[in-house]
């Protein structure tokens, strides 16, 4: 198994632009989620999924759209890029509720 | 709104010693995990605690959760520098593996 994996594994963008960043595991998990991750702070959850077909907000959705159209792929977009949005971004993934998760090796997206 | 507080926030020990790392949250909840991170890495599961009075041991590594104190503690016994890394805490209040994390506790080890 490989786990979860995400790409890019580096990404600058210019404020405005767009993109995707990609998750996928292999493990058959029903629920992922995404976290960003800022200098001296823990994580914190932009959205998650449940299912596929359901996604949901988290703390801190603003910018950023998802769609879970397969159990394996959680996609995350950032729609116009901004500044603010510089940081590392993790998925995760987990069998349940009160499963342990598991982390992919991140994303670092820098925006200028 | 859930707050998950750890500390202390930074850790400097020596080889050999003791010492416990607290994890504070505003809300109920039996759903508390511990997770490590090395500089630059992704973060790796350490212990998933599901009820009141669990107790998780692994290595030199030890974590409790007191539910009704809404507190959970990692304690390390005879750190290593091995040992090193940040360690954060995070609670799962609303199911579905909605994780709230505190600020981490970077620990150094020194020899």
């Amino acid at each position: 198994n490989a786990g979860v994996t995400q790409t890019p594994k580096f990404q600058v963008l210019k404020t405005g632009q767009s993109m995707t960043l990609q998750c996928a595991q292999d493990m058959n998990h029903e629920y992922m989620s995404w976290y960003r991750q800022d200098p001296g702070m823990g994580l914190r959850l932009i959205h998650y999924s449940v299912g596929a077909g359901i996604t949901d907000q988290g703390e801190v959705p603003n910018g950023y759209n998802v769609s879970r159209s397969t159990t394996e792929d959680f996609p995350l977009r950032l729609l116009s890029a901004a500044p603010s949005q510089t940081s590392v971004y993790f998925c995760a993934s987990s069998v349940g509720t009160s499963a342990e998760q598991f982390f992919g090796p991140g994303t670092r997206l820098t925006v200028l | 709104e859930l707050k998950v507080e750890q500390n202390p926030l930074f850790l400097s020990m020596q080889e050999g010693k003791n010492y416990t790392i607290y994890c504070n949250y505003s809300t109920t909840s039996d759903r508390l995990y511990w997770y490590r991170q090395d500089p630059g890495k992704s973060l790796e599961s350490l212990f998933v605690l599901l009820s009141n009075g669990a107790v998780k041991q692994e290595g030199r590594l030890m974590a409790s959760l007191d539910t009704k104190a809404r507190l959970s503690t990692l304690h390390i016994t005879a750190a290593v520098h091995d040992l090193s890394a940040t360690y954060f805490c995070a609670v799962d209040m609303y199911g579905g593996s909605r994780l709230t994390f505190g600020e981490g506790t970077q620990l150094t080890v020194n020899p």
